[in-house]
């Protein structure tokens, strides 16, 4: 079965430094993938999404992530952190033919001036 | 513009008593979910609704029960809230394969 891990609960960074955060799917190959972030006392947004047709995908507000089919891997990327951009952020792949997703546990990301 | 709305916003119960969470949207969408969310624990599907007519259970379906109303509304009820069921709960709404849109939740505490 299909699962997702987000390393690392919390994150920190400086303002104006790389923000790196991790998500590795489980299973086979998965035909979609989706990163949110959760802004304090709202609803999950959505970021961006994987759909096979490139493996960059740039998303809103400067982040992109790189599907890795090698590695397992659909990290984010923001080459400057901004104070906005502290936020949760989860990984999300289906679950199977439904189109339901399972969410990863969240990656709390922390910028500090 | 309103997208996923979900009331009420904010709810405290007591154990044993029973309400209902509404959500509805606006982007004639087919499929509809419950999430309860957790601290560490991440979003966790609690009920969905791939179509009008249709419900099927999720991660964590105990103690709750859903009604698809209309294509537009899919509310989630607690029969006998438990200190357990204290979460903030999200709807969401999306078509199949297609990224979900999310309301602002409700915080439900139960005491």
């Amino acid at each position: 079965a299909q699962s997702v891990t987000q390393l690392g609960s919390h994150v920190s960074v400086s303002e104006g430094a790389l923000v790196l955060l991790r998500c590795n799917y489980s299973s086979s190959v998965p035909p979609y993938l989706f990163w949110y972030v959760q802004y304090p006392n709202q609803g999950l947004q959505l970021l961006l999404k994987y759909t096979s047709a490139a493996t960059l995908v740039k998303g809103i507000n400067g982040f992109e992530a790189e599907f890795k089919k090698s590695e397992t891997s659909f990290h984010l990327t923001k080459p400057s952190a901004h104070m906005s951009d502290a936020a949760e952020y989860f990984c999300a792949v289906p679950r199977g033919s439904q189109g339901n997703l399972i969410f990863g546990k969240g990656t709390k990301l922390s910028v500090k001036p | 513009n309103a997208g996923v709305t979900q009331t009420p916003k904010f709810q405290v119960l007591k154990t044993g008593q029973s309400m209902t969470l509404q959500c509805a949207q606006d982007m004639n969408h087919n499929s509809m979910y419950w999430y309860r969310q957790d601290p560490g624990m991440g979003l966790r599907l609690i009920y969905y609704s791939a179509s009008e007519g249709t419900t099927d259970k999720g991660e964590v379906p105990n103690g709750y029960n859903v009604s698809r109303l209309n294509k537009r509304e899919f509310s989630l009820r607690l029969e006998s809230a438990a200190p357990s069921q204290t979460s903030v709960y999200f709807c969401a709404s999306s078509e199949k394969y297609q990224p979900q849109h999310f309301g602002d939740g409700t915080r439900l505490s139960i005491l």
